[in-house]
């Protein structure tokens, strides 16, 4: 039944050493985001693909990159961790909405430690 | 720019008891309005949205919510909390992008709600 997947569930990863969290969809939705959620605060948005289009938020560091091969999979890259990226990353999914807005479809998220 | 405001970042309330969890929006075009619950260590679900149209949305787990453009709010209700209901919620805006297609979602800070037995 789930629709939006998030691998791993928890990923431990060394401090500086590149890490990758995977994302997949089977709703066909257009748009994906990462957003990434620190100990009791609201999500933050990094970056968002509308289709193959690349957007960046202006504040999200140049450590963090993604990758949309195709409709279904995005990557969320994190090239040298830090221990302040230890954090919950999440992905979501919307359509192209108009008057249709059905908001966000979110995974269950992927909890990054950085050791 | 838009923003949300979410009044109290801990409310807690009897089971029984009513449930009411404040947001306020910042919104330069007409918003779309929505509330999140956040258990621990899982991503966000969805608990109603508003749109257009009526202005009180009826959303899962008995929750509802009012649009009030006159005090820029969009309030959450629950008029008898359920042990269950504990977890943390979420206010969020969303204003349509170019090609009126469903862009950014701006959360609030949360509120904890803890239900008392």
């Amino acid at each position: 039944d789930a629709m939006v997947i998030q691998n791993p569930r928890y990923q431990v990863t060394q401090f500086g050493k590149p890490v990758t969290l995977s994302c997949s969809q089977t709703l066909n939705h257009n748009v994906m985001y990462w957003y990434q959620q620190k100990s009791s605060q609201a999500p933050k948005l990094l970056f968002h693909y509308y289709d193959k289009d690349f957007n960046n938020e202006a504040d999200t560091p140049d450590n963090f990159q993604s990758r949309r091969p195709n409709t279904s999979f995005c990557f969320l890259d994190i090239r040298s961790p830090g221990l302040g990226d230890a954090a919950m990353y999440l992905c979501a999914t919307s359509s192209r909405g108009g008057l249709t807005n059905y908001g966000y479809t979110f995974g269950s998220g992927t909890r990054l430690t950085v050791v | 720019a838009q923003s949300v405001t979410q009044l109290g970042s801990h409310v807690s309330v009897s089971e029984g008891a009513l449930v009411l969890l404040r947001c306020n929006y910042s919104s330069s075009v007409p918003p779309y309005l929505f509330w999140y619950v956040q258990y621990p260590n899982q991503g966000l679900q969805l608990l109603l949205k508003y749109t257009t149209g009526a202005t009180l949305v009826k959303g899962i787990n008995g929750f509802e919510a009012e649009f009030k453009k006159s005090e820029t709010s969009f309030h959450l209700t629950k008029p008898s909390a359920h042990m269950s209901d504990a977890a943390e919620y979420f206010c969020a805006v969303s204003e349509t992008g170019s090609g009126g297609s469903n862009y950014k979602l701006t959360f609030g800070k949360g509120t904890l709600l803890t239900v008392n037995p």
